[in-house]
């Protein structure tokens, strides 16, 4: 079946610096991987949306890579501020199905 | 415009009684889904709703969870009798065509079962 793996440690970025989280998968390649962020308390938010025929995707300060030969998406905060402190999900879907990893907290330190 | 609404957005029960949660998609949605999220399996989808049909419920975990979706409006997701292992936060979320497509999730329902 088909497993996500996002880093479950914290990771804590310098304010200003640019943070890059990673979501890796094993099996079948997604049609769709989506990232959101889920602040505490609260559902998680749509970020962006990348296919499977494409490379990168950019929205303001956020950039999404992926490499279906690495079978790994990477997403970047660029210029980050202490408000993208959050957990970042990453998510696969294909043919239907969708799976959701347990994401990544992310701490800007001011 | 209101996003998904859930309700409650607490709840504290004991043990073998019956939990109703409630789930308000975004008007115009036609797909809803119901997901389970804890520390330990993170989150987890339980079934989706496609224009009020329920097209997976393999993630449901027993029979004594069901999920009904009677209008376009509305949907429920049940638990009888509950336990213990239940407790979690339960959240419904929407979109427009699709596991591919973004979804908009409510704020959850916290879970406690005592």
């Amino acid at each position: 079946s088909q497993k996500i793996e996002q880093n479950s440690e914290a990771l804590n970025i310098q304010e200003g610096k640019t943070a890059t989280l990673t979501c890796n998968y094993t099996n079948y390649s997604p049609a769709y991987l989506q990232w959101y962020r889920q602040d505490p308390g609260r559902g998680p938010v749509f970020l962006l949306l990348i296919r499977e025929n494409e490379k990168e995707k950019r929205k303001e300060r956020l950039k999404v890579t992926f490499d279906t030969t690495l079978k790994q998406s990477l997403f970047h905060i660029t210029a980050s501020q202490p408000a993208d402190s959050a957990t970042y999900l990453c998510a696969l879907a294909r043919d239907d199905k969708i799976i959701f990893g347990k994401g990544t907290r992310l701490h800007i330190l001011p | 415009d209101a996003g998904v609404i859930q309700s409650p957005r607490h709840e504290v029960t004991e043990m073998g009684q019956e939990v109703t949660l409630r789930c308000k998609p975004i008007s115009g949605h036609d797909y809803l889904f119901w997901y389970r999220q804890t520390m330990m399996r993170g989150l987890e989808l339980l079934i989706y709703f496609n224009n009020n049909v329920p097209i997976d419920d393999s993630g449901m975990p027993e029979d004594r969870f069901s999920a009904k979706m009677p209008n376009a409006s509305f949907s429920t997701l049940k638990i009888q009798p509950s336990e213990p292992r239940d407790s979690a936060v339960y959240f419904c979320a929407s979109s427009f065509g699709g596991t591919r497509q973004p979804q908009h999730f409510g704020d959850g329902t916290r879970l406690s079962i005592l």
